[in-house]
């Protein structure tokens, strides 16, 4: 079965500092990961997403990941993070053997001014 | 585009009584999928389907029903709602079945169940 983890509930960064939310992961075969950010009261929207290439993957918003297969992780990183950044952020696994997609629990970012 | 829509978006219920949550979509996706969101537990897939007339379950399934007689639409049923039932729904759908497809979350449900 695959599995995803995010060790922190809750990240606090002040604005223009690095942000990263953490996430390993668990699979059989290859791994096609994914980063997804929830605004308060909406749905999910689709940041990034790694399924083969370059382990550096950019996204939206100014997010890029990277994806570590010897370690299993696929963080999110933010350079300088902004105010509106702050929201609830998800990884999510899917993989060639199991295309269905998993879920972590979520990591609730708060950019303070 | 529309994208995927839900209705509706906010729902109370009784304990025992039945309801149908609606998906649609307008991008003409094979793969239309219903999560439930509970604190502190991510998203659990709870029906799948892979194209009109082909539905499977996910994770929690028990308690829910699902149909697909169109492509575009996906609706959930709840048979007898429990208070266990009480949670965020969100439907997605994707181009195709496929590990490497991202997904598209509609705006989502909110249901308390008394």
């Amino acid at each position: 079965a695959q599995s995803v983890a995010q060790p922190e509930d809750q990240v606090n960064v002040a604005e223009g500092n690095p942000l990263t939310v953490k996430c390993t992961y668990s699979v059989s075969g290859n791994p096609y990961l994914f980063w997804y950010v929830q605004y308060p009261n909406r749905g999910l929207q689709f940041l990034l997403k790694y399924i083969t290439g370059d382990n550096l993957v950019k996204g939206s918003y100014g997010f890029e990941a990277e994806f570590n297969k010897s370690q299993t992780s696929f963080h999110l990183k933010k350079p300088s993070a902004l105010v509106s950044d702050s929201a609830l952020y998800f990884c999510a696994v899917s993989s060639s053997n199991d295309y269905k997609l998993s879920f972590g629990a979520g990591t609730t970012v708060t950019v303070r001014a | 585009n529309a994208g995927v829509t839900q209705t509706p978006k906010f729902q109370v219920l009784k304990t025992g009584q039945s309801m149908t949550l609606q998906c649609a979509q307008d991008m003409n996706h094979e793969y239309m999928s219903w999560y439930r969101q509970d604190p502190g537990m991510g998203l659990r897939l709870i029906h799948y389907s892979v194209g009109a007339g082909i539905t499977d379950q996910g994770e929690v399934p028990n308690g829910y029903n699902v149909s697909r007689s169109t492509t575009e639409d996906f609706p959930l049923r709840l048979l007898s709602a429990a208070p266990s039932q009480t949670s965020v729904y969100f439907c997605a759908s994707s181009y195709k079945r496929g590990g490497r497809e991202t997904q598209y979350f509609g705006p989502g449900t909110r249901l308390l169940v008394l």
